[in-house]
């Protein structure tokens, strides 16, 4: 069980474009779901938060018009990146913790963009 | 949330047990001990958390020090498949953030 998942696992996008990747909870409910990235032999950086139907809390440095997140249900979220730009390259991770056991954290197997 | 600081890395020979320390001694009494690890480009994998008790899984064991400034994290018999970075990170309180640090790059050696 618990099982989160990533799609696309990889995508490549010319520069300028939009990008939406998806997180979904497949066996649980999640109220809270998180957005990570990580670029290349660093740590994972936590982007924002966010639960279902309401607006998604950026960490600061995060550009919120950039990087857009909807949690419309209690299983998706989406992350849109914006007019990615080459430096948007990058792996990007999302996380959900299940309605029912709130201090528990379960990682989607992430998503390679590569921004052209 | 409480810092973290681990080596930045450590090698350990297949069959025998690896030793991963973890100081974080800003850690406040609400506050509990995660780990996770992150094999290479894959989502981080949870461990085993705890608060002041030592805990045990089937994965690993997690020895806190009485004062909880420090812990380890005990793989008993590792094996190549735990080649990874691991994740010592404290969280509590309000939130549910994991905010990671730089981890342990564990090299498990044939």
């Amino acid at each position: 069980g618990a099982v989160v998942s990533q799609h696309p696992s990889w995508v490549i996008c010319k520069s300028g474009t939009s990008v939406k990747i998806e997180c979904r909870s497949l066996d649980f409910q999640a109220t809270t779901m998180f957005w990570y990235r990580q670029f290349p032999k660093q740590s994972l950086m936590l982007m924002a938060t966010s639960n279902e139907g309401s607006k998604a809390t950026y960490e600061q440095g995060v550009e919120k018009d950039k990087f857009l997140i909807n949690h419309a249900s209690l299983t998706l979220s989406t992350l849109t990146v914006t007019s990615a730009h080459p430096e948007d390259s990058s792996f990007y991770i999302c996380s959900a913790s299940p309605a029912t056991s709130y201090n528990e954290q379960f990682f989607g197997p992430g998503t390679r963009l590569t921004v052209l | 949330d409480a810092k973290t600081t681990q080596p930045p890395s450590m090698d350990c020979a297949e069959g025998r047990a690896a030793n991963l320390p973890c100081n974080h001694s800003t850690i406040s009494g609400n506050e509990y001990v995660y780990w996770y690890r992150q094999i290479h480009s894959q989502g981080p994998q949870y461990i085993i958390h705890g608060l002041k008790n030592n805990e045990t899984n089937e994965m690993a064991s997690l020895i806190i020090t009485e004062d909880r400034k420090s812990s380890t994290l005990i793989l008993p018999h590792a094996t190549l498949r735990d080649t990874a970075v691991y994740y010592c990170i404290v969280r509590g309180g309000a939130t549910n953030k994991l905010i990671f640090g730089t981890g342990t790059l564990l090299a498990v050696q044939p």
